[in-house]
């Protein structure tokens, strides 16, 4: 079992909704990555904090943002959601030299 | 093309069989991770290997940075193995993780 705790596991919204994913990193990890994963599909990145700055974006709209916490840990906020957001939500915390430690993931579902 | 490939997408194997999954990927990473994902979304992470060979158990991972490939072999496999097994490369610029799509691996019995 890994120190990367992600919260809640499971959640279901309404189109057009707000959500707020939560996740702890794991001790010594300055780095928190944060993942997209459709049914039968890999993780699609979706962006990266490092010391609390955005480190990296993959290819996701505006209306996903996030934040790092001086302990670390991080939100991922979606705005205005759509159906097309329904997936697995993946957060890793890392740093330069070790392997990513994943969170269990939590299941968004848009209704 | 994906940046990271991954082969076969599904295997179905007997118990007690050699299996290889093998990945390869077109841009430069700084190390390359092996994750084992099971019905539930949990991942966890089997190898990061930059260089040669990593064994734990039954499970060994190599790398040939010329080639850009790695292979992941599970030896006497078993159905506790059946998972999906995931490679992803380490960008060598912003260390984030690009992902294969993942092999569905099903071991019988």
């Amino acid at each position: 079992e890994t120190g990367v705790t992600q919260s809640p596991t499971h959640l279901i919204k309404t189109r057009g909704q707000q959500v707020t994913l939560r996740c702890s990193s794991q001790s010594g990890h300055n780095t928190v990555s944060w993942y997209q994963q459709a049914l039968g599909q890999g993780p699609q990145f979706i962006f990266q904090y490092y010391r609390e700055e955005e480190n990296g974006r993959g290819n996701f709209p505006p209306r996903f943002s996030g934040l790092q916490f001086p302990n670390y840990s991080s939100e991922l906020n979606v705005n205005a959601l759509e159906l097309d957001d329904s997936a697995l939500y993946l957060c890793a915390s890392s740093s330069r030299v070790t392997e990513a430690f994943f969170g269990q993931g939590t299941r968004l579902t848009v209704v | 093309k994906n940046e990271v490939e991954q082969s076969p997408q599904n295997l179905t194997a007997q118990e007690g069989e050699f299996i290889t999954i093998n990945c390869s990927y077109s841009v430069g990473i700084s190390a390359l991770h092996w994750l084992q994902q099971h019905p539930g979304g949990g991942i966890v992470s089997l190898f990061m290997l930059s260089s040669g060979k990593k064994k734990h158990g039954r499970l060994i991972a190599t790398i040939n940075i010329q080639e850009k490939h790695s292979s992941l072999h599970i030896t006497a496999s078993h159905p506790r193995d059946s998972a999906v097994y995931i490679c992803a490369g380490n960008m060598e610029y912003g260390n984030k993780l690009v992902f294969g799509a993942g092999t569905i691996l099903r071991v019988k019995s």
